[in-house]
């Protein structure tokens, strides 16, 4: 059983198109992440989501736009892609806790978007 | 603010060499600390964590000790494999905002 799933796997595209990435978990965690990984591998935090509330939102443009229909799912919609949106995106999630050793983030496997 | 730091790579060793992976942080408050892994197409998985100063964190004969006088949480690990071939990312958790912080990866490659 796959714990934090991601649709699709690769995405290639034509820039100025509009696509979405889906991302689900099964872990029963109340919060859910968005994170985007350069060419050299950094991580970048965009979106987290905590009970279908928008907790962080980093300086993202506003062409991304996340969206969470219940605790167990967070999509990405991506309007009008540029060519630098290039990159691999992970979704994560975790079950946030007071002092509890839950925090720990279970990352999905990546789509990996190719804009020509 | 928060911020972690780890050395660049790729850091390329043999078949059974000694392996340390430098990470420092920088924090406010009392933050988890994590040793994350990537392996080459696929997504980050957790390799292990240490939650309070001078926790060791240990998994597949990795360690990690969380060092609050240094602000330090070195991965080592005692005798690498090929397999062991893959990115470590360093990260730290800020339980306040549940913001992780992430380390820029240190790519490790083992030659037979």
């Amino acid at each position: 059983d796959t714990a934090v799933s991601q649709t699709p796997k690769y995405l290639v595209t034509q820039m100025g198109n509009d696509k979405s990435i889906k991302c689900e978990q099964n872990l029963g965690h109340d919060t859910m992440y968005w994170y985007k990984q350069d060419s050299k591998k950094f991580l970048k935090i965009m979106f987290s989501y905590n009970n279908k509330e928008l907790i962080i939102n980093e300086t993202v443009p506003n062409r991304f736009s996340p969206k969470s229909p219940d605790k167990a799912h967070l999509n990405l919609h991506i309007n009008s892609l540029e060519l630098g949106d290039s990159a691999v995106y992970f979704c994560a999630s975790s079950q946030v806790g007071t002092g509890s050793i839950k925090e720990t983030q279970y990352f999905g496997p990546g789509t990996r978007l190719l804009v020509l | 603010g928060n911020s972690v730091t780890q050395m660049e790579g790729p850091v390329t060793l043999s078949e059974e060499a000694f392996l340390t992976i430098n990470c420092t942080y920088t924090a406010t408050g009392y933050p988890s600390l994590f040793w994350y892994v990537q392996y080459p197409g696929e997504g980050l998985q957790l390799l292990l964590k240490a939650t309070k100063a001078d926790d060791k964190g240990s998994n597949k004969g990795f360690e990690a000790t969380y060092r609050k006088e240094t602000t330090s949480f070195h991965l080592e690990k005692g005798s690498v494999q090929v397999s062991d071939s893959a990115v470590y990312f360093c990260a730290l958790s800020d339980r306040s905002f549940n913001k992780f912080y992430f380390g820029s990866g240190t790519k490790l490659n083992v030659k037979p």
